[in-house]
Protein backbone atom coordinates (compact mmCIF):
# COMPACT_ATOMS: atom_id res chain seq x y z
CA UNK A 1 0.00 0.00 0.00
CA UNK A 2 0.91 3.31 -0.92
CA UNK A 3 1.20 5.77 2.55
CA UNK A 4 1.08 9.45 2.78
CA UNK A 5 2.64 11.83 5.28
CA UNK A 6 2.10 15.50 6.00
CA UNK A 7 4.29 18.21 7.88
CA UNK A 8 3.43 19.63 9.45
CA UNK A 9 0.16 18.15 11.40
CA UNK A 10 -0.32 22.18 12.57
CA UNK A 11 0.33 25.44 11.72
CA UNK A 12 -0.24 28.68 13.05
CA UNK A 13 -0.75 31.01 10.22
CA UNK A 14 -1.71 35.04 9.79
CA UNK A 15 -3.50 36.62 7.44
CA UNK A 16 -1.32 37.53 4.45
CA UNK A 17 1.26 34.97 5.19
CA UNK A 18 2.68 32.41 2.87
CA UNK A 19 2.67 28.87 3.96
CA UNK A 20 3.52 25.43 2.65
CA UNK A 21 2.60 22.13 3.65
CA UNK A 22 4.20 19.05 2.23
CA UNK A 23 3.06 15.45 1.57
CA UNK A 24 5.71 12.83 0.90
CA UNK A 25 4.70 8.98 -0.53
CA UNK A 26 6.21 5.93 0.32
CA UNK A 27 6.89 5.33 -3.25
CA UNK A 28 7.05 7.23 -6.63
CA UNK A 29 3.47 8.32 -7.65
CA UNK A 30 4.63 10.58 -10.72
CA UNK A 31 2.24 13.46 -10.18
CA UNK A 32 -0.91 11.38 -9.42
CA UNK A 33 -1.71 13.50 -6.44
CA UNK A 34 -4.86 15.99 -5.32
CA UNK A 35 -5.13 18.24 -2.82
CA UNK A 36 -8.52 19.19 -0.77
CA UNK A 37 -9.01 21.83 1.79
CA UNK A 38 -12.01 20.82 4.94
CA UNK A 39 -13.58 23.30 6.61
CA UNK A 40 -15.20 21.81 10.40
CA UNK A 41 -18.76 19.65 9.31
CA UNK A 42 -18.27 20.13 5.39
CA UNK A 43 -17.62 17.93 2.96
CA UNK A 44 -13.49 18.27 1.63
CA UNK A 45 -13.21 20.13 -1.43
CA UNK A 46 -11.08 19.37 -4.12
CA UNK A 47 -8.15 22.01 -4.70
CA UNK A 48 -5.53 20.65 -7.01
CA UNK A 49 -5.14 17.90 -9.22
CA UNK A 50 -2.15 15.85 -11.08
CA UNK A 51 0.23 17.55 -8.47
CA UNK A 52 -0.05 21.06 -9.98
CA UNK A 53 -3.30 21.65 -11.80
CA UNK A 54 -5.70 24.38 -10.04
CA UNK A 55 -9.31 22.76 -10.16
CA UNK A 56 -11.78 25.60 -11.75
CA UNK A 57 -12.87 27.94 -9.31
CA UNK A 58 -10.03 27.78 -7.10
CA UNK A 59 -8.46 31.04 -6.31
CA UNK A 60 -4.75 31.49 -7.93
CA UNK A 61 -3.37 32.18 -4.12
CA UNK A 62 -3.39 28.36 -4.13
CA UNK A 63 -0.43 26.86 -6.02
CA UNK A 64 1.23 22.89 -5.72
CA UNK A 65 3.80 21.39 -7.26
CA UNK A 66 5.76 18.25 -7.18
CA UNK A 67 6.87 14.63 -8.69
CA UNK A 68 7.79 11.30 -7.31
CA UNK A 69 7.83 11.35 -4.00
CA UNK A 70 7.74 14.81 -2.77
CA UNK A 71 5.13 17.42 -3.06
CA UNK A 72 3.52 20.45 -1.68
CA UNK A 73 0.85 22.70 -1.86
CA UNK A 74 1.42 26.46 -1.08
CA UNK A 75 -1.04 29.29 -0.19
CA UNK A 76 0.34 32.61 -1.06
CA UNK A 77 -1.32 35.45 0.75
CA UNK A 78 -3.59 33.79 3.69
CA UNK A 79 -7.25 34.62 3.64
CA UNK A 80 -9.59 34.20 6.95
CA UNK A 81 -11.29 31.58 4.43
CA UNK A 82 -8.43 29.39 4.20
CA UNK A 83 -8.04 28.31 7.82
CA UNK A 84 -9.22 24.77 7.33
CA UNK A 85 -7.29 21.57 7.17
CA UNK A 86 -5.68 20.30 3.84
CA UNK A 87 -5.26 16.94 2.63
CA UNK A 88 -3.13 15.16 0.23
CA UNK A 89 -4.33 12.29 -1.36
CA UNK A 90 -2.30 9.36 -4.03
CA UNK A 91 -4.36 8.55 -7.33
CA UNK A 92 -2.11 6.40 -8.97
CA UNK A 93 -3.02 3.41 -6.76
CA UNK A 94 -6.83 3.48 -8.78
CA UNK A 95 -9.42 1.91 -7.84
CA UNK A 96 -7.62 2.45 -4.17
CA UNK A 97 -7.24 5.52 -2.47
CA UNK A 98 -4.83 6.79 0.38
CA UNK A 99 -5.40 10.10 2.15
CA UNK A 100 -2.87 11.81 4.27
CA UNK A 101 -3.22 12.75 7.67
CA UNK A 102 -3.89 16.21 7.12
CA UNK A 103 -2.59 19.40 8.04
CA UNK A 104 -4.42 21.66 10.43
CA UNK A 105 -3.72 26.12 9.35
CA UNK A 106 -5.19 27.79 12.23
CA UNK A 107 -4.73 31.26 13.58
CA UNK B 1 -23.84 20.05 -12.65
CA UNK B 2 -24.39 16.97 -10.39
CA UNK B 3 -24.86 17.41 -7.32
CA UNK B 4 -24.50 14.33 -4.87
CA UNK B 5 -27.74 14.35 -2.11
CA UNK B 6 -27.07 12.22 1.21
CA UNK B 7 -29.76 11.97 3.47
CA UNK B 8 -28.50 13.48 7.14
CA UNK B 9 -28.20 10.98 9.98
CA UNK B 10 -28.86 7.33 10.70
CA UNK B 11 -28.65 6.09 14.44
CA UNK B 12 -27.76 2.38 15.18
CA UNK B 13 -27.00 -0.01 17.79
CA UNK B 14 -23.81 -2.28 17.78
CA UNK B 15 -23.91 -5.56 15.62
CA UNK B 16 -26.34 -3.71 13.81
CA UNK B 17 -25.95 -3.26 9.86
CA UNK B 18 -26.83 0.26 7.81
CA UNK B 19 -27.27 1.66 4.11
CA UNK B 20 -26.06 4.94 3.15
CA UNK B 21 -27.30 6.04 -0.03
CA UNK B 22 -25.93 8.64 -2.40
CA UNK B 23 -28.14 10.14 -5.67
CA UNK B 24 -27.09 12.36 -8.49
CA UNK B 25 -28.72 14.87 -9.03
CA UNK B 26 -28.58 17.65 -12.14
CA UNK B 27 -26.86 14.12 -13.90
CA UNK B 28 -25.92 10.90 -13.77
CA UNK B 29 -23.00 8.52 -12.99
CA UNK B 30 -22.35 8.02 -16.58
CA UNK B 31 -18.30 7.63 -16.77
CA UNK B 32 -17.56 8.51 -13.26
CA UNK B 33 -16.92 6.13 -10.40
CA UNK B 34 -18.30 6.62 -7.29
CA UNK B 35 -16.61 6.46 -3.94
CA UNK B 36 -17.11 5.75 -0.31
CA UNK B 37 -14.56 7.98 2.40
CA UNK B 38 -15.89 8.35 5.89
CA UNK B 39 -14.27 10.57 8.65
CA UNK B 40 -14.74 9.94 12.41
CA UNK B 41 -15.11 12.65 14.98
CA UNK B 42 -12.09 14.58 14.85
CA UNK B 43 -10.03 12.11 12.85
CA UNK B 44 -8.91 12.44 8.94
CA UNK B 45 -10.09 11.16 5.42
CA UNK B 46 -10.31 7.28 5.59
CA UNK B 47 -11.19 6.00 1.88
CA UNK B 48 -13.50 2.52 2.18
CA UNK B 49 -14.28 1.65 -1.12
CA UNK B 50 -15.96 2.73 -4.57
CA UNK B 51 -17.72 1.45 -7.33
CA UNK B 52 -17.95 2.42 -11.45
CA UNK B 53 -22.14 2.50 -11.51
CA UNK B 54 -21.43 1.56 -15.62
CA UNK B 55 -19.90 -1.84 -15.14
CA UNK B 56 -21.24 -2.49 -11.33
CA UNK B 57 -18.02 -3.76 -10.12
CA UNK B 58 -16.97 -2.85 -6.40
CA UNK B 59 -13.48 -2.79 -4.91
CA UNK B 60 -12.81 -2.09 -1.04
CA UNK B 61 -10.24 -0.89 1.06
CA UNK B 62 -8.69 -4.03 2.72
CA UNK B 63 -10.15 -3.11 6.20
CA UNK B 64 -13.79 -3.09 4.76
CA UNK B 65 -13.43 -6.36 3.36
CA UNK B 66 -16.19 -8.51 4.15
CA UNK B 67 -18.11 -6.12 5.81
CA UNK B 68 -18.76 -2.88 3.58
CA UNK B 69 -20.98 -3.23 0.33
CA UNK B 70 -21.31 -1.03 -2.52
CA UNK B 71 -23.98 -1.20 -4.76
CA UNK B 72 -25.59 1.11 -7.61
CA UNK B 73 -28.95 1.33 -9.08
CA UNK B 74 -28.22 3.20 -12.43
CA UNK B 75 -32.05 3.28 -13.03
CA UNK B 76 -32.36 5.66 -10.67
CA UNK B 77 -28.73 7.15 -10.45
CA UNK B 78 -27.88 5.84 -6.80
CA UNK B 79 -25.22 4.26 -4.77
CA UNK B 80 -25.29 2.48 -1.85
CA UNK B 81 -22.64 1.74 0.96
CA UNK B 82 -23.82 -1.02 3.13
CA UNK B 83 -21.79 -1.46 6.33
CA UNK B 84 -22.13 -4.59 8.88
CA UNK B 85 -21.49 -5.68 12.18
CA UNK B 86 -21.07 -1.66 13.19
CA UNK B 87 -19.40 -1.41 16.68
CA UNK B 88 -18.78 2.45 18.02
CA UNK B 89 -15.51 2.96 16.09
CA UNK B 90 -18.12 3.19 13.08
CA UNK B 91 -19.38 6.57 14.48
CA UNK B 92 -18.14 8.70 11.56
CA UNK B 93 -19.54 10.96 9.04
CA UNK B 94 -20.11 9.21 5.38
CA UNK B 95 -19.02 11.08 2.21
CA UNK B 96 -19.82 9.73 -1.51
CA UNK B 97 -17.44 11.36 -3.90
CA UNK B 98 -17.18 11.29 -7.74
CA UNK B 99 -13.96 10.24 -9.45
CA UNK B 100 -14.72 11.98 -12.71
CA UNK B 101 -14.34 9.99 -16.07
CA UNK B 102 -12.91 7.23 -14.27
CA UNK B 103 -15.36 4.36 -16.36
CA UNK B 104 -13.46 5.59 -19.70
CA UNK B 105 -9.88 6.28 -18.35
CA UNK B 106 -9.28 3.66 -15.34
CA UNK B 107 -7.86 6.25 -13.67
CA UNK B 108 -8.29 9.21 -11.33
CA UNK B 109 -6.19 11.51 -12.49
CA UNK B 110 -8.75 14.38 -12.18
CA UNK B 111 -9.23 13.65 -8.55
CA UNK B 112 -12.65 13.69 -6.35
CA UNK B 113 -14.12 16.61 -7.76
CA UNK B 114 -18.11 16.26 -6.46
CA UNK B 115 -18.95 15.33 -3.16
CA UNK B 116 -21.59 14.53 -0.91
CA UNK B 117 -22.65 16.67 2.12
CA UNK B 118 -22.04 14.03 3.82
CA UNK B 119 -24.61 11.02 6.51
CA UNK B 120 -23.39 11.12 9.99
CA UNK B 121 -23.99 7.26 11.20
CA UNK B 122 -24.15 7.08 14.75
CA UNK B 123 -23.50 3.77 16.98
CA UNK B 124 -24.57 3.67 20.38
CA UNK B 125 -25.97 1.01 22.72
Amino acid sequence: DIQLSQSPSFLSASVGDRVTITCRASQGIDNSLAWYQQKPGKAPKLLIYGASTLQSGVPSRFSASGSGTEFTLTIDGLQPEDFATYYCQQLIDYPLFTFGPGTKVDV
Amino acid sequence: QVQLLQAGAEVRTPGSSVRVSCKASGGTFSNDAISWVRQAPGQGLEWMGGIVPLFGHANYAQKFQGRATITSDKSTSTVYMDLSSLTIEDTAAYFCARVPGAAVTASAFYGMDVWGQGTTVTVSS
